[in-house]
Formats: C-alpha cells, sequence, structure tokens
C-alpha cells in the first residue's frame, strides 16, 4: 500500500520554511526522500533507518517516527532550487527485496524570489 | 560511470510493438532496479537484480514484460506487444549496498519516457 504524503502541493517564497510529512500503514525499514525536478532523474536527499541511523545532505534534516511509521522532512531557509516534486519512499520490515521502495503521491513544492 | 545511464530518452512506438530499453548502472553497484513512472505519480517498483539474477520480480505487470542482466551489469527492460497503457517513463536505479544492515541509497537515472501510439 502506498505511502500517504502531504501536503500535496506546498509554495513558498525564498527563505520561508516548509515540511514535508509522509505517513505508512505498513511496519518499515526505512525512509527515503528523493527530489525529482521536471523531465530529470530522482535526487537522493535522505534515508531515515528503523533505529535511528541517518544518510543524507547536510542541508536537509528529517525525522522518523517508529511507533507511527511516519517521516517528515524539513526544509528550511528555502532556495530557489528546492522547487520541485519530493517524494517518500518506504522500506518494509521484514521483506528481503533490499532496495523495493514503495513510492508517495509526490509533494510538488514552489518556491518563488 | 559516473552515473546511471538510460537508452533511449525517448522511445515512440506503435502498439502492438517490440520494445528494449536499456540501462548502465554506477560501475561496481551489485543491484539493480527497474521502476515505472506515470505522469504525476511516483516510481512504482518493477523489479530488482542482484548481479545476474532477478531477486524480486514481482512488480512486472504481465508476462510482456521481462528483464535481464546477464553480465551482472548492463540491464535490459523488454516489453512485447506493446499497448498504450504501458507510456510511462521507464526509471532504472543502482546501488551498492542491498543489504538490510545499513543505508541502501538508490541512484536513479533520468529515464526512457516510452510513448505507445
Amino acid at each position: 500500500q502506498q505511502p500517504v504524503q502531504s501536503p500535496q502541493a506546498v509554495i513558498l517564497r525564498e527563505g520561508e520554511d516548509a515540511v514535508i510529512n509522509c505517513s505508512s500503514s505498513k511496519a518499515l525499514y526505512s525512509v527515503h526522500w528523493y527530489r525529482q525536478k521536471h523531465g530529470e532523474a530522482p535526487v537522493f536527499l535522505m534515508i531515515l533507518l528503523k533505529g535511528g541511523e541517518q544518510k543524507g545532505h547536510e542541508k536537509i534534516s528529517a525525522s522518523f517516527n517508529e511507533k507511527k511509521q511516519q517521516s517528515s522532512l524539513y526544509l528550511t531557509a528555502s532556495q530557489l532550487s528546492y522547487s520541485g516534486t519530493y517524494f517518500c519512499g518506504t522500506e518494509r520490515a521484514g521483506g528481503t527485496s533490499y532496495g523495493k521502495l514503495t513510492f508517495g503521491q509526490g509533494t510538488i513544492l514552489t518556491v518563488h524570489p | 560511470g559516473a552515473g546511471v545511464s538510460q537508452t533511449p530518452s525517448n522511445k515512440v512506438t506503435e502498439k502492438g510493438k517490440y520494445v528494449e530499453l536499456r540501462c548502465d548502472p554506477i560501475s561496481g553497484h551489485t543491484a539493480l532496479y527497474w521502476y515505472r513512472q506515470s505522469l504525476g505519480q511516483g516510481p512504482e517498483f518493477l523489479i530488482y537484480f542482484q548481479g545476474t539474477g532477478a531477486a524480486d520480480d514481482s512488480g512486472l505487470p504481465n508476462d510482456r514484460f521481462f528483464a535481464v542482466r546477464p553480465e551482472g551489469s548492463v540491464s535490459t527492460l523488454k516489453i512485447q506487444r506493446t499497448e498504450r497503457g504501458d507510456s510511462a517513463v521507464y526509471l532504472c536505479a543502482s546501488s551498492l549496498r542491498p543489504d538490510l544492515s545499513g543505508a541502501n541509497v538508490l541512484t536513479f537515472g533520468a529515464g526512457s519516457r516510452l510513448t505507445v501510439l
């Protein structure tokens, strides 16, 4: 079952902050966050693992609530380059297919000058 | 190579034709994945290779879809008797460390856009 992302879209002015949420009904091993610009490859931002390990870009922060199976991506002091569609991808706990991600429907972020 | 390379970037074909899409993963990455992305949607898992073998093909929609990775590097996704509903962007990704004991980061290619007329 697909994770649910919210909001579906957000519009910011440069310098403003945003939070994107991802919620799953399944027990998760990890949550991955990607940003995709139109016609381009999804770009890795952050991975959060059950147990607290995180790996990602310095300027990106995120959280993973294992009890609620929810993750949030925090975008602070937004820049024009942050514009794009953000996807969370979830990896189920107890699975054996590594990297088999189920993606949410995406959150469209637009940053204006 | 430096990134995941996919060819062709665009493919237009007629209903009923056969199509091959190629993926060249990052050198040294043992795991390779195919995903499909329809307009306005997130990527959808199709198949995962560990080395030469398909470890999980549960996402392939039907037997018209097939993928190979004969030498554990380049992979080809093959679609027979294409249908209009197959139109989508087909994304390939690779990863270095496909195990659940750590962070398994997927690096995606830009995709092959398939249009079936």
